[in-house]
């Protein structure tokens, strides 16, 4: 089961582009990578899922490099809103996919 | 909206008390799971339904007793808590066990008193 490794926290300004990377090196072979984003008193919202290379969708981009033992979500132009903790996730179908979240990076996006 | 409906939103309960958890999904979803999260802790995976059967349970100790009657409602059976359980209580769902994005609900926020 691979673990995870992410910044605790991150601090940004509007506007900005956000990467928040998270280590994987055990990633196995069939496991895929995601990421979720949680507000203070809600459940985690699914935001995005790669496996390699480049995945981007309305929300945001995930890089992913070729031995894929890290991946970098990219959150374009940051508003206040974009506050919150995000997790990433790294698991598979064989076996189970076992869903483990971290600690996650926590991030703050100030005026 | 997510889609995933949670009641109480929140429950102040004593530890002789028994109480339960409810968790409601419209979107046709097979798997069902509860996470604990407490305060300045990650999420922790605590059961998972899949087509109404218990497929996972992460050492869970049995004063919490899950239940699943159909793919659209999932309960979580509480008794005799204790104030160390005290947290929010999140239902998820997604189409099948495995990759597929998982839908969580707003949560039961639980003190035990």
């Amino acid at each position: 089961l691979a673990k995870t490794t992410q910044p605790i926290s991150m601090d940004s300004y509007e506007g900005q582009e956000v990467n928040i990377t998270c280590s994987h090196n055990n990633i196995a072979t069939n496991d895929y990578i995601t990421w979720y984003q949680q507000f203070p008193s809600q459940g985690p919202r699914f935001i995005i899922q790669g496996y390699k290379t480049k995945v981007t969708n309305e929300v945001a981009s995930l890089f992913i490099p070729a031995d894929r033992k890290s991946s970098t979500l990219s959150l374009p132009r940051v508003s206040l809103s974009d506050t919150a903790v995000y997790y990433c996730l790294v698991g598979g179908n064989t076996g189970g996919f076992k869903t483990i979240f971290g600690a996650g990076t926590r991030l703050f996006v100030k005026a | 909206e997510t889609g995933v409906t949670q009641t109480p939103r929140h429950l102040v309960m004593g530890m002789t008390n028994k109480k339960s958890l409810k968790c409601e999904q419209h979107l046709g979803h097979n798997a069902m799971y509860w996470y604990k999260q407490s305060a300045k802790k990650p999420l922790e995976l605590m059961f998972v339904y899949s087509l109404e059967e218990r497929v996972e349970n992460n050492s869970v100790p049995s004063r919490f007793s899950p239940e699943c009657p159909n793919s659209s409602h999932l309960f979580l059976h509480l008794h005799t808590l204790q104030p160390e359980d005290s947290a929010l209580y999140l239902c998820a769902s997604s189409l099948d066990r495995g990759l597929y994005e998982q839908y969580f609900g707003p949560g039961t926020r639980l003190t035990v008193t």
